[in-house]
């Protein structure tokens, strides 16, 4: 059964560096998306992607976050400056576009920590 | 914007006895709710989805939810669990946008 991938599956970086999260959706979606969830709280949505725009996007999504569809397969994150709070599960998922009866699938998260 | 609750962050059960994982959403407009599982180590999977008709909603693993509009519940149950269904559980709506909303989730522990 086809699924999301997610790498790395934790990353360990210095307040103030870039970091990328990588994600390779299924591949006939049309439709991806981030999530995070901070320790002890709520997943939290980030952002859509779709047709290589933004389509929605959170409060959370401001301008230290990125997103890119870099070639055929790979969505990735990229936080510019990491801060201590951006320490999270980052989820990504992606779902056929099909409208309110589709799922979004989900990848197994990458693991960040901001030291 | 929709808001949902789980009642319970953990509840513990003997195998083989019924377990039922609360939730409460709160929606101005029409809203599609789910329940997703994660098990350890892994990603969040669609255990079952309410769009509309039936409000009785069977899914994967035995587990069924109940839509009550009413109550604004979404309720997950199942008659009898197993060992394997120790995971966590969350409750999720959508509305109108594609992003989801979750709960904060339950962790059900199941005991020998």
């Amino acid at each position: 059964e086809p699924e999301v991938t997610q790498t790395p599956s934790h990353q360990v970086t210095q307040m103030g560096q870039e970091v990328i999260l990588r994600c390779v959706p299924i591949s006939n979606h049309l439709y991806f998306y981030w999530y995070r969830q901070i320790l002890g709280q709520k997943v939290e949505f980030l952002v859509s992607f779709y047709n290589n725009e933004i389509s929605e996007k959170s409060e959370i999504f401001d301008d230290q976050f990125s997103v890119e569809r870099p070639d055929g397969s790979n969505f990735t994150l990229k936080i510019r400056s990491t801060k201590l709070e951006d320490s999270a599960m980052y989820f990504c998922a992606s779902s056929e576009g099909t409208g309110a009866a589709e799922t979004q699938y989900f990848g197994p998260g990458t693991r960040l920590l901001v030291l | 914007a929709q808001s949902v609750t789980q009642l319970d962050s953990q509840v513990p059960v003997f195998e083989e006895a019924p377990v039922e994982l609360r939730c409460n959403y709160s929606s101005s407009v029409s809203v599609y709710l789910f329940w997703y599982v994660q098990y350890p180590n892994q990603g969040l999977q669609l255990l079952l989805k309410y769009l509309s008709g039936s409000t009785l909603v069977k899914g994967i693993n035995g587990f069924e939810a109940e839509f009550n509009k009413s109550q604004t519940s979404f309720h997950l149950r199942k008659p009898s669990v197993h060992i394997s269904d120790t995971a966590e559980y969350f409750c999720v709506a959508r509305g109108s946008a594609r992003q989801l909303t979750f709960g904060s989730g339950t962790q059900l522990t199941v005991l020998p």
